[in-house]
């Protein structure tokens, strides 16, 4: 079972976006609509951001944008805060036989 | 509001079978979601271990399918993770999730414990 591939670290000045891309196959995120992405702060337990590629649940700032294009999806985080600083992990459902991946993690650092 | 606690020992013996338990507090485990776990190994990324559902249905990572068992005891409101033949690969802070339930398809894990301390792998 293969993770997910996101770039291991990006960054942007507070009031910037900055997006995260996480590339799959066509075995998941390819496949369906079923892409969520987590923040998570070391020492904290994850905090769902984004699922179903864009719906955001309750409580989540509409700073935070997700989209779907073939293979890959793409986390957009706008108006960047020093609170956004944190590890970001896209997953997706694999099918049946693979059912949840996660991808390698991406660290947003707020300059 | 629905919470999760994570319990166990903190050090495993490598050959050792690691056991877990989620209690889960505001909610009912007999409800309409999917229970799972998920670790982190030191400086790694997140991974999924395996889901119960109430019904009795499970699914595994197929990486440690062979090693896994989770289960659940509705009388007690717990689920727990057990991983046999433990080595240092597993050494990981491991979550327990609950999922959106019939509202949202995917990896949907809205509600998470804490996370347990380290649990080391060592003798």
């Amino acid at each position: 079972q293969s993770a997910l591939t996101q770039p291991p670290s990006a960054s942007g000045s507070p009031g910037q976006s900055v997006t995260i891309s996480c590339t799959g196959t066509s075995s998941d995120i390819g496949g369906y609509d079923y892409v969520s992405w987590y923040q998570h702060h070391p020492g904290k337990a994850p905090k769902l951001m984004i699922f179903e590629v864009s719906k955001r649940p309750s409580g989540v700032p509409d700073r935070f944008s997700g989209s779907k294009s073939g293979n890959t999806a793409s986390l957009t985080v706008s108006g960047l805060q020093a609170e956004d600083e944190a590890d970001y992990y896209c997953s997706s459902y694999g099918g049946s036989n693979n059912r949840y991946v996660f991808g390698t993690g991406t660290k947003v650092t707020v300059l | 509001q629905v919470q999760l606690q994570e319990s166990g020992p903190r050090l495993v013996q490598p050959s050792g079978t690691l056991s877990l338990t989620c209690a889960v507090s505001g909610g009912s485990v007999s409800s309409h979601y999917w229970w799972s776990w998920v670790r982190q190994a030191p400086g790694k990324g997140l991974e999924w271990i395996g889901e119960v559902f109430h019904s009795g249905l499970k699914n595994y990572n197929p990486s440690l399918k062979n090693r896994v068992t989770i289960s659940m005891d509705k009388s007690k409101n717990q689920f727990s993770l057990r991983l046999a033949s433990v080595t240092a690969a597993d050494t990981a802070v491991y979550y327990c999730a609950r999922d959106m339930g019939v509202a949202a398809g995917g990896p949907t894990w809205e509600h998470w414990g804490q996370g347990t301390s380290l649990v080391t792998v060592s003798s």
